[in-house]
């Protein structure tokens, strides 16, 4: 199973919006509405942001969105804040036929200008 | 507190074993099924193995098929992999991560993340 395909790094100014894709294959992304994605900054755990394409945990900022269309999801951060510099991972779900259930992407550096 | 934490990490030769264990506390641990979820230095997540809250169900990430086990003592609330014939591509630090319950269902994401524990496979 390869990794999905992310921009290896994404930039903004203070107050812009930035979207982020994740491209999988029929088998993963666009087979299944189950795409999560999660920030990580430097030397701490992942944490999760998005979940099944679009739905935020509880105490996750609005400013976090997600969408998907086909094979491609996609993460947006609208308003865009020093604390969102960080690392960011998209995981498809890849279904139990396969023996191996997820699949993540190859992760993309945000950096706020 | 709501936590887990991975023990067990460190540096083994290649072909060597090394058992990680996390430690889940402050929530129902056998309700939940749990993952591994690996980084290599400087590089991006991989997941590496499932098991459902029972224990009765498992799966592998291809690459570690065969080597690796995983297994839980929900009367411990505790998770284990059990690492065989690792090898240098075995380099990561290793998270254990809680399948994520939003009061409705459970659902395909990781809510709950240890700090991770280091395993270095070098000679």
């Amino acid at each position: 199973q390869s990794a999905l395909t992310q921009p290896a790094s994404v930039s903004g100014s203070p107050g812009q919006s930035i979207t982020i894709s994740c491209t999988g294959t029929s088998n993963d992304v666009g087979n299944y509405n189950l795409v999560s994605w999660y920030q990580q900054h430097p030397g701490k755990a992942p944490k999760l942001i998005i979940y099944e394409g679009h739905l935020r945990p509880s105490g996750i900022s609005d400013r976090f969105s997600g969408s998907q269309s086909g094979n491609t999801a996609s993460l947006t951060i609208s308003g865009l804040q020093a604390e969102d510099e960080a690392d960011y991972y998209c995981c498809s779900y890849t279904g139990a036929f396969t023996f191996s259930l997820y699949v993540f992407g190859s992760g993309t550096k945000v950096t706020v200008l | 507190e709501v936590q887990v934490v991975e023990s067990g990490g460190g540096l083994v030769k290649p072909g060597g074993s090394l058992t990680l264990s996390c430690a889940a506390s402050g929530f129902t641990f056998d309700r939940y099924s749990m993952n591994w979820v690996r980084q290599a230095p400087g590089k991006g997540l991989e997941w590496v193995s499932f098991i459902s809250g029972g224990g009765t169900y498992k799966y592998y990430t291809d690459s570690v098929r065969g080597r690796f086990t995983i297994s839980r003592d929900n009367a411990k609330n505790s998770l284990n992999l059990q690492m065989n014939s690792l090898g240098v591509e075995d380099t990561a630090v290793y998270f254990c991560a809680r399948q994520y319950y939003d009061a409705t269902a459970y659902r395909r994401a990781f809510d709950l993340w240890g700090q991770g524990t280091l395993v270095t496979v070098s000679s």
